[in-house]
Formats: structure tokens, C-alpha cells, sequence
């Protein structure tokens, strides 16, 4: 069985670009979340998709946003990038809310 | 982040030795979660535990969820073992149920 998937792994953006990162789930998992993970601030929630639905958001600003798709694959948008959205993204799946998560290796955003 | 603390932050073992982090937190859950972080930033959900003692392996989780603790153990430590532990839990922040994780301990163990 296939993990959870990210693309790209690694991408490379400047000031004021928008940027879309993919995650695909585990075959059968409904739920997807994303996660942002600093130095400074460790890991954070960024938010919770489950059946094409947001179910939960983090405490973040407008300019992240998200979708997800009838197979559940999930995609996330943050545009007009600012230097300190430089991290590693994460997403992971699960069954459905609630249960064990699978996480996907990241994509390392930088912003220069 | 003052709903969770982990501690230590930083610990350095011979192989061999029993290690154990340790995650306190000041809300109510109903469940919490302990991460593997490896170099590179993979996470692996090592145990999703809410009540008593889970096992598997070298590793062991308990959670008091009336004292709010939970620690992690591993027995035997060896040198693959070293990585980032983390604990995290779902928590209604009042706008949302969101995972909230302790800022991570970095183990590391020598041979």
C-alpha cells in the first residue's frame, strides 16, 4: 500500500509568488491535513479536509487556503509569499478524523 | 505554546539505557499523540493512546489523563532510536479542533 505522497519535495520561490504543494493520501483516507513546521515556531496546524469538506483551520492568515478533491487528494495555495512562509509543509492522512495519522516526507518551501 | 510541555528538550544517551520524555499539558483531551521525527522531517505517529499503557517493541506509552501527563519510554535504546519525539493532541481552541504538539524532544543516542 502506497504512502501519502507529497509534491514537490523540494521548491524554491520569491516574494510576492503563490505556490500550490500536492498531497496525496493513502488509498481509502478521507481525511487530510496540513501542517507548517518552523524552527522558530515548530510544528503548527494549518488545516483539516475531510469528504472535500474544510473541517477545521488553524490560526493562520487568508493567504493559506486549500482543497481537496473527490479522491481525496489534497492540494494547498499560498499566495503572495512572504519570507517567513520559508518551512517544511506537511500533510497526513487518515481514515477519518480522529484516528492515526500518516505523514507524508514534506515539501521545503523557501522564499527568497 | 503553553498548553503542552515536553521535557527534556535535549537528551544524549549511551546505547543500551531506558529513556524517558515526558509531555504535560493544561487542557482536557481526550487522546494524545507520540511523533517520530528522523532528519529529512519524516513523521511517523508512533502511538494515538487515551487511557493506560500501549506497547510496541522497545517503546512504551502511558497517559494519566486526570494528571495530564503522558511519557514516552524506550528500553534498550540504540543509536537508531535518535530522532525528534513529539506529543501532540486534538484541542478545541475555541475556533477550531486543531492538533497542538509540544515543541519536540531531540534524543540522541550514542554507541
Amino acid at each position: 500500500k502506497a504512502g501519502v505522497t507529497q509534491t514537490p519535495r523540494y521548491l524554491i520561490k520569491t516574494r510576492g509568488q503563490q505556490v500550490t504543494l500536492s498531497c496525496s493520501p493513502i488509498s481509502g483516507h478521507r481525511s487530510v491535513s496540513w501542517y507548517q513546521q518552523t524552527p522558530g515556531q515548530g510544528l503548527q496546524f494549518l488545516f483539516e479536509y475531510f469528504s472535500e469538506t474544510q473541517r477545521n483551520k488553524g490560526n493562520f492568515p487568508g493567504r493559506f487556503s486549500g482543497r481537496q478533491f473527490s479522491n481525496s487528494r489534497s492540494e494547498m495555495n499560498v499566495s503572495t509569499l512572504e519570507l517567513g512562509d520559508s518551512a517544511l509543509y506537511l500533510c497526513a492522512s487518515s481514515f477519518r478524523t480522529g484516528l492515526k495519522l500518516f505523514f507524508g516526507s514534506g515539501t521545503q518551501l523557501s522564499v527568497l | 505554546k503553553n498548553e503542552v510541555e515536553q521535557s527534556p528538550q535535549n537528551l544524549t544517551a549511551q546505547e543500551g539505557e531506558f529513556i524517558t520524555i515526558n509531555c504535560s499539558y493544561s487542557v482536557g483531551i481526550s487522546a494524545l499523540h507520540w511523533l517520530q521525527q528522523h532528519p529529512g522531517g519524516g513523521i511517523v505517529s508512533l502511538f494515538m493512546l487515551s487511557s493506560g499503557k500501549k506497547k510496541h517493541g522497545r517503546l512504551i506509552a502511558t497517559i494519566n489523563i486526570q494528571e495530564k501527563h503522558s511519557s514516552l519510554h524506550i528500553t534498550a535504546s540504540h543509536p537508531r532510536d535518535s530522532a525528534v519525539y513529539i506529543c501532540a493532541f486534538p484541542w478545541d481552541s475555541g475556533s477550531a479542533r486543531q492538533l497542538t504538539f509540544g515543541s519536540g524532544t531531540q534524543l540522541t543516542v550514542l554507541p
